[in-house]
């Protein structure tokens, strides 16, 4: 297993808020890293794979960024609908491994 | 479209045994490289297990391994979690993930299914 470690656990923000998450991975893995957003009751939805692509139907308020071992994930202006729990997931290893998770909530 | 649905989850007190199933259909399942993902509650997603599109390799969450088997019929569509000398710490909801071919990433879950160890 490869430990993410992902930061903050939690933030409050404001509609409008540019917010930045990180997740440190403990060793290389180069841009094998993605990034979901999950809501109460439902699928977790991909938002950025392979540490910087963003995935179809994605807004473009959404960016990734990084590679090796650290990265970030961007939302350019909070909306409302972005309130929800993100993960990053590294992809490198043969084991997988998903950040502990950062909960946004609404300041 | 594709559908993923997990069964088999319920309440199994410490040490026992349960065999979880997912039923996969609207894709080709045996091209398809498919995970076990789960979220103990109030916790975050933990990745379990993984398996090969043809069953050839299997990859496991230390956390597992040696105790859950990952296995799967592709003549059935189905992929399976066997789960022995199950702790409190399984307690948690388990969904079966399909891994996009030719990528790295999840693009279809499951809905999940409960399981409680507990006496």
């Amino acid at each position: 297993d490869i430990p993410m470690t992902q930061s903050p656990s939690s933030l409050s923000a404001s509609v409008g808020d540019r917010v930045t998450i990180t997740c440190r991975a403990s060793q290389i893995i180069d841009s094998f890293l993605n990034w979901y957003q999950r809501k109460p009751g439902k699928a977790p939805r991909l938002l950025i794979y392979a540490a910087s692509s963003l995935q179809g139907g994605v807004p473009s308020r959404f960016s990734g960024s990084g590679s090796g071992t650290d990265f970030t994930l961007t939302i350019s202006s909070l909306q409302p609908e972005d309130f929800a729990t993100y993960y990053c997931q590294e992809s490198y290893s043969d084991a997988w491994t998903f950040g502990r998770g950062t909960k946004v909530e609404i300041k | 479209q594709v559908q993923l649905v997990e069964s088999g989850g319920g309440v199994v007190p410490p040490g026992r045994s349960l065999r979880l199933s997912c039923a996969a259909s609207g894709f080709t399942f045996s091209s398809y490289t498919m995970h076990w993902v789960r979220q103990a509650p109030g916790k975050g997603l933990e990745w379990v297990a993984l398996i090969w599109y043809d069953g050839s390799k299997k990859y496991y969450a230390n956390s597992v391994k040696g105790r859950f088997t990952i296995s799967r019929d592709n003549s059935n569509n189905t992929l399976y979690l066997q789960m022995n000398s199950l702790r409190a710490e399984d307690t948690a909801v388990y969904y079966c993930a399909r891994q996009r071919a030719t990528r790295s990433y999840f693009d279809y879950w499951g809905q999940g299914t409960l399981v409680t160890v507990s006496s």
